[in-house]
């Protein structure tokens, strides 16, 4: 059975870090890529970042480049999402996802992230 | 960026009804559109890919159509467990983007 599970979520003041972390398994975890996507509270959809399975190419979304950094360890079976200069605006569920061809096929139960003083 | 359209935002509509939703791109995707039901408090849980095909486990009520730049979902057959929101998703590329969703209501 796929299984991705979130943590690292929790509440941070403007301006400071998180590390988010998505530990996959039931899955040949290499072969993926893996993604983040995000749900500010009674909003929609949108999507983070992305990074192939050799952790050789990675995407982000226009609103968090350059503070965000998602990476892997393919022998841990894990993906991480570095958030730093977080915002009010980054309050969110944060989702990981396997991806295949841009399509999102399982889906992690998100963990919160809450940027207020 | 691609940006993804829904309509309607809303629908209100009886066990037994059939429902179609609407999504379209702001630019030619060929087939690259999933759909994702989501309940409240839930995961997305992705329903179609390819703009067609059914991922696996998904009841054959579902459907969907579409290629270019115009997509529908379909349920033939509301059942209680459908009710929720549904959103579509571009994955011909990046920034991957979202439709704004269709919240799904009884009647």
């Amino acid at each position: 059975e796929v299984q991705m599970l979130e943590s690292g979520g929790g509440l941070v003041q403007p301006g400071g870090s998180l590390r988010l972390s998505c530990a996959a398994s039931g899955f040949t975890f290499s072969n993926y890529a893996m993604t983040w996507v995000r749900q500010a509270p009674g909003k929609g959809l949108e999507w983070v970042s992305s990074i192939s399975g050799s952790g050789g190419s990675t995407y982000y979304a226009d609103s968090v480049k350059g503070r965000f950094t998602i990476s892997r360890d393919n022998s841990k079976n894990t993906v991480y999402l570095q958030m730093n200069s977080l915002r009010a605006e980054d309050t969110a569920v944060f989702y990981c996802a396997k991806e295949l061809y841009g399509d999102f096929r399982d889906w992690g139960q998100g963990t919160l992230v809450t940027v207020s003083s | 960026d691609i940006q993804m359209t829904q309509s309607p935002s809303s629908l209100s509509a009886s066990v037994g009804d059939r429902v179609t939703i609407t999504c379209r791109a702001s630019q030619s995707i060929s087939n690259y559109l999933c759909w994702y039901q989501q309940k409240p408090g839930r995961a997305p849980k992705l329903l179609i890919y390819a703009a067609s095909t059914l991922q696996g486990g998904v009841p054959s009520r579902f459907s969907g159509s579409g290629s270019g730049t115009d997509f529908t979902l379909t349920i033939s057959s509301l059942q209680p467990e459908d009710f929720a929101t549904y959103y579509c998703q571009q994955s011909y590329s990046t920034p991957y983007t979202f439709g704004q969703g269709t919240k799904l209501e009884i009647k």
